[in-house]
């Protein structure tokens, strides 16, 4: 059973720093891996997604990276500002559009 | 181009009460999938269409089941609701092509509250 962890639980940092936010999964065959945030109450917001055959991806300050082989992502945001204050998710597939999702690490930047 | 368009936003009901949820794809998108959050769980899966079947489905009761249309939109109801059913009801839509993983956008959620 995939089984998916984020760590740290929470963050809270100065703005400015760069931050790298961690996700382990269990079993390595999987077709892909996502990362989003969510913004209290609201839904989810598509940041970055890695195919299997990728190892990783950028997006503006976001770069996220993929060591299948490891079980490992992590998102490396650069230069933080207030605005992304958020909760991080990471979710990996293998079976279909089946989400299997982490459990989050909770984000503040304060000025 | 529009977004995952969910409905309603708020919901309250009663325990034993019934509700159908309604979410509305990015057009194009075929693969529909439910998700249910709350503060203890997180996220889990409940069930996804494609192309009007059911593909995969979650370990949830029978209570909760879903449908999905020719336009690809997607219903999700449950049944006799226990007030554990509270919680954030999110819909993903995605290209769905075959076993091949797409990129997911979600919704803004339905808020269910079970009193």
């Amino acid at each position: 059973k995939q089984e998916v962890t984020q760590i740290p639980a929470a963050l809270s940092v100065p703005e400015g720093e760069n931050l790298v936010l961690n996700c382990s999964f269990t079993d390595s065959a999987i077709y892909n891996l996502q990362w989003f945030r969510q913004d209290p109450g609201k839904g989810l917001t598509s940041l970055l997604l890695i195919q299997s055959s990728q190892r990783e991806q950028t997006s503006g300050r976001l770069n996220a990276s993929l060591d299948k082989s490891s079980g490992r992502s992590t998102l490396y945001i650069a230069a933080s500002q207030p605005g992304d204050s958020a909760t991080y998710l990471c979710a990996v597939s293998r079976d279909g559009d089946k989400l299997i999702f982490g459990t989050g690490t909770r984000l503040q930047v304060f000025p | 181009k529009a977004g995952v368009t969910q409905t309603p936003r708020y919901l309250i009901k009663t325990r034993g009460q019934q509700v159908t949820l309604s979410c509305s794809p990015i057009s194009g998108h075929r693969s529909v999938s439910w998700y249910q959050q709350t503060p203890g769980q997180g996220l889990q899966f409940l069930f996804e269409y494609f192309s009007e079947t059911q593909r995969n489905k979650g370990n949830f009761p029978g209570r909760f089941s879903g449908r999905q249309f020719s336009n690809s939109r997607s219903e999700m109801n449950v049944s006799t609701l226990e007030l554990g059913d509270s919680a954030l009801y999110l819909c993903a839509s995605s290209w769905g092509q075959g076993t091949l993983n797409t990129e997911a956008f979600f919704g803004q959620g339905t808020r269910l509250t079970v009193v």
